[in-house]
């Protein structure tokens, strides 16, 4: 069974359009996060919820509009695409606590690759 | 404020030979590390970490890192590089306590010579 699930893998779409990510996680988790990384391969956060609560919420476009209906589900949905949007975005979880971070293991997904034409 | 370098885009081995990837972090109190390994088209996995305790950390695939807190390094080494091991390595930081986010380098690519 896949750990961290996302879907679509493959996405082109055109400049204006909207596009969700969604992804699941079966490993019982509190934690989801959404991260991107550009063409050069840098990586960086996007957003964190636990247990469906926004947690970290970075300088992101407010077209970017994460929603967790469950705090095994985090999808990521995209308004007005631009071709700056193309990267791959990559969906995670960890089980840290609101208690605090006490280092435990982040597992990712398998990426979606958004091309915007 | 926390982050991390990796101070080599690429790092080129002869297969059998031992590798090194280097990382420094830099974190106003106790650091949690990280290395994960991205292969192409693939998601990042988790090799191993350093959290507390003894300083030499061992993990997955025969490879291992040794957090130096007198020079702020958490180098991945491996003693005998295999040509699968090639791929992309992210070195990982992040702060004890709180709800801290984990930063990320950028990455050092590996590419094993056979």
């Amino acid at each position: 069974d896949t750990a961290v699930s996302q879907t679509p893998k493959y996405l082109v779409t055109q400049m204006g359009n909207d596009k969700s990510i969604k992804c699941e996680q079966n490993l019982g988790h509190d934690t989801m996060y959404w991260y991107k990384q550009d063409s050069k391969k840098f990586l960086k956060i996007m957003f964190s919820y636990n247990n469906k609560e926004l947690i970290i919420n970075e300088t992101v476009p407010n077209r970017f509009s994460p929603k967790s209906p469950d705090k095994a589900h985090l999808n990521l949905h995209i308004n007005s695409l631009e071709l700056g949007d193309s990267a791959v975005y990559f969906c995670a979880s960890s089980q840290e606590t609101r208690a605090g971070y006490s280092g435990n293991t982040i597992y990712f997904g398998e990426g979606s690759w958004l091309t915007v034409v | 404020a926390q982050s991390v370098a990796q101070p080599e885009d690429q790092v080129n081995v002869a297969e059998g030979n031992p590798l090194t990837v280097k990382c420094t972090y830099s974190v106003s109190g106790n650091p949690y590390l990280f290395w994960y390994v991205q292969y192409p088209n693939r998601g990042l996995q988790f090799l191993l970490k350093y959290i507390t305790g003894d300083n030499l950390v061992k993990g997955s695939y025969g490879f291992e890192a040794e957090f130096n807190k007198s020079q702020t390094s958490f180098h991945l080494k491996k003693p005998s590089a295999l040509v699968s091991d090639s791929a992309l390595y992210f070195c990982a930081v992040s702060l004890s306590g709180g709800y801290q986010k984990v930063t990320f380098g950028i990455g050092t690519k590996l590419q094993v010579i056979p």
